[in-house]
């Protein structure tokens, strides 16, 4: 596809539970960005991945939270025990330039709720 | 610290009116670079623009304008002779030259009525 894609688009799981939420960049852009967005909050950074550096881990919020790049394209989000306040939709983003905060797209995001 | 206040939690305008949206930021960075996304009620973010900190010329684009004053911390944008479509949430953002962390104002829900 064009765009960045997410999948899946929806989740609800139990309380405890690990997930898993993945995200397909563009063709060809390096940089790849995890966020979290509360219900009626802004966005907030959580991991950014450029190339093979080593990963910007500095947003996520516990060491419950993981996400790995595999061959520099698709990205995996890993939420383990996942509790409710981990309710949020989580978006992905990529990004062509490999210079810091280049234009980035979007995508659709994964709305995650934890029962 | 880093932080962005959109203070304008959400705004309605009438079709063709004028309206400016509110972006204040903080840092201690000299260089830095200022966002804007607009997030329609299709969900996907779409970016408008950005601009570093040492570029304080206005821009416009189309019937978009945008207001940069560093003297003010501010980073105004002007959405001229509002149409329906223009609904949604916007969301100012900072992001710091040493780092990739981005900072994202709470948003900004527009709504213009026919």
């Amino acid at each position: 596809g064009a765009g960045v894609s997410q999948s899946p688009s929806n989740k609800v799981t139990e309380k405890g539970k690990d997930v898993e939420l993945r995200c397909d960049p563009i063709s060809g852009h390096t940089a790849l960005y995890w966020y979290r967005q509360s219900l009626g909050q802004g966005l907030e950074f959580l991991i950014y991945f450029q190339g093979n550096s080593a990963p910007d881990k500095s947003g996520l919020p516990s060491d419950r939270f993981s996400a790995e790049r595999t061959g520099g394209s698709v990205s995996t989000l890993t939420i383990q025990r996942t509790q409710q306040e981990d309710s949020a939709v989580y978006l992905c983003a990529s990004s062509f330039s490999s210079s810091r905060h280049h234009e980035q797209f979007f995508g659709p995001g994964t709305r995650l709720t934890v029962l | 610290a880093q932080k962005v206040t959109q203070a304008q939690t959400e705004i309605s305008v009438v079709e063709k009116e004028d309206v400016t949206l509110d972006c204040v930021y903080e840092t201690r960075d000299t260089t830095y670079y200022l966002f804007w996304y607009k997030q329609p009620p299709s969900g996907e973010l779409v970016f408008l623009i950005r601009r570093n900190s040492f570029d304080e010329q206005n821009e416009i684009s189309g019937r978009y304008s945008w207001n940069f004053q560093k003297s003010t911390s501010s980073f105004n944008f002007t959405i001229t002779a509002s149409q329906v479509v223009d609904s949604a949430v916007y969301f100012c953002a900072l992001g710091r030259n040493n780092n990739n962390d981005m900072r994202f104002g709470a948003g900004t829900r527009l709504t213009v009525k026919p």
